[in-house]
């Protein structure tokens, strides 16, 4: 079976752009969380999707979005890019069993200039 | 609200050296708990769980044991090798399915 894949695995943006990030889930696997990995802040939760549906949310501004397509596929998107922004960008996908565990992706390095 | 609290790091130890990485938790009802490793450049990989009370997670050489009563699962090795060198988080998940990490134990071990 497939992993969770993430596209691209590295982006280089400038100050105010945006930009769009894609995860592909294990096959079957219908929750897809976004986390932002720092130096600084470590792995923070951004949100989780179910079934095209944001059901968590984390502690992040507007900027910050996302959503859930019919087959699971999810994308993140982050508006008006600041320096602060640069991150490793991880994805998990698990199925809705109470207890699962969390599959991740390789990520996507995001770096602001 | 539910978190995890791990132990600092960096750890530096000797290969063949014991491991032992603290974990506590806090959260309301049977929480599952979970180690993940990731190595430089790569995501998260699962490294072992425990879904309730007394259970004991092993993978790899690893182990942890799920205590209620200390609301702990710290992370143990006998022998540590120079290829166990990454960076360790514990997590849990409750109800809702949203989990939660702790910052993350940076281990280097040198030959």
């Amino acid at each position: 079976k497939a992993g969770v894949t993430q596209t691209p695995r590295y982006l280089i943006k400038t100050r105010g752009q945006q930009v769009t990030l894609s995860c592909s889930p294990i096959s079957g696997h219908r929750s897809v969380s976004w986390y932002q990995q720092t130096p600084g802040q470590g792995l923070q939760f951004l949100f989780e999707y179910f079934s095209e549906t944001q059901r968590n949310k984390g502690n992040f501004p507007g900027r910050f979005s996302g959503r859930q397509f019919s087959n699971s596929r999810s994308e993140m998107n982050v508006s008006t890019l600041e320096l602060g922004d640069s991150a490793l960008y991880l994805c998990a996908s698990s199925l809705e069993v109470v207890g699962n565990e969390q599959y991740f992706g390789p990520g996507t390095r995001l770096t602001v200039t | 609200g539910d978190s995890v609290t791990q132990m600092e790091g960096p750890v530096t130890l000797s290969e063949e050296a014991f491991l032992t990485i603290n974990c506590t938790y806090t959260a309301t009802g049977y929480p599952s708990l979970f180690w993940y490793v990731q190595y430089p450049g790569e995501g998260l990989q699962l490294l072992l769980k425990a879904t309730k009370a007394d259970d004991k997670g092993s993978n790899k050489g690893f182990e942890a044991t799920y205590r209620k009563e200390t609301t702990s699962f710290h992370l143990e090795k006998g022998s540590v090798q120079v290829s166990d060198s990454a960076v360790y988080f514990c997590a849990l998940t409750n109800t809702g399915n949203q989990f939660y990490f702790g910052t993350g134990t940076s281990l280097t071990v040198i030959p």
